[in-house]
């Protein structure tokens, strides 16, 4: 069973141009996490999707972070224009439906961008 | 404003004996507590989930939790050069919807 694929692996861009992110969730998974994580911040919450539906982004930092869920096996971060302090390991991680009790998230490998 | 804390270490403890990390929370409505480890560039990976207080283990892992203190634990035994990681604490407050609210982690070093 696959996991959950983030792509690209690393990203290396200068300030200024659009960086996309892409996540596949896991098959039948119907939550979908945006994190980012900094030394600075620890892990924080962008954005997360249920059923292909935004519901909360009150995460995302400000107008250059957009994301979409067009279907349930895809899932896009969208940075435009990039700045210098967006770098940072953002990753994806998908979620089963609960059923009652919250199942845990699984995280796929994470995209390192780094905005010069 | 809903926490989850947890001391960042570094904690540092001899190859074979038992690391014990801790976690606090806010919400007294927390139904569900999990232990990700996470390796240096790498992702956070779930090692135990818990529901119910008391003790649940799982090889040389054992999660405790009390849910009328509002901790919950993670012990390792026997532990290994392997185990040495960042290990995050992660709740499911009962209002949060679907999100986890994320410790800032412990970062765990075993000496050999």
């Amino acid at each position: 069973d696959a996991g959950v694929i983030q792509s690209p692996r690393h990203e290396v861009t200068e300030m200024g141009q659009e960086v996309t992110l892409r996540c596949k969730p896991i098959s039948g998974h119907d939550y979908l996490f945006w994190y980012r994580q900094t030394m600075m911040r620890g892990l924080e919450l962008l954005i997360y999707f249920n059923n292909n539906v935004p519901i909360d982004d009150s995460g995302m930092p400000e107008d250059r972070f957009s994301a979409k869920m067009p279907n349930a096996s895809f899932s896009t971060l969208k940075i435009q224009p990039s700045e210098p302090r967006d770098s940072a390991v953002y990753f994806c991680a998908s979620q089963g439906k609960p059923g009652g009790i919250s199942q845990p998230q699984h995280f796929g490998d994470g995209t390192r961008l780094s905005i010069l | 404003q809903k926490e989850v804390e947890q001391n960042s270490g570094p904690l540092s403890v001899p190859e074979g004996a038992i690391a014990s990390l801790n976690c606090t929370y806010s919400d007294r409505g927390s139904q569900s507590f999990f232990w990700y480890r996470q390796y240096s560039g790498k992702s956070p990976e779930l090692i135990m989930s818990i529901y119910s207080n008391g003790d649940k283990e799982d090889g040389r892992f054992t999660a405790q939790l009390n849910k009328a203190s509002q901790y919950v634990s993670l012990l390792i035994r026997d532990s290994q050069p392997s185990d040495s990681a960042t290990y995050l604490c992660a709740v499911n407050m009962w209002d949060s919807n679907y999100q986890l609210i994320w410790g800032a982690g412990t970062k765990l070093i075993i000496k050999p």
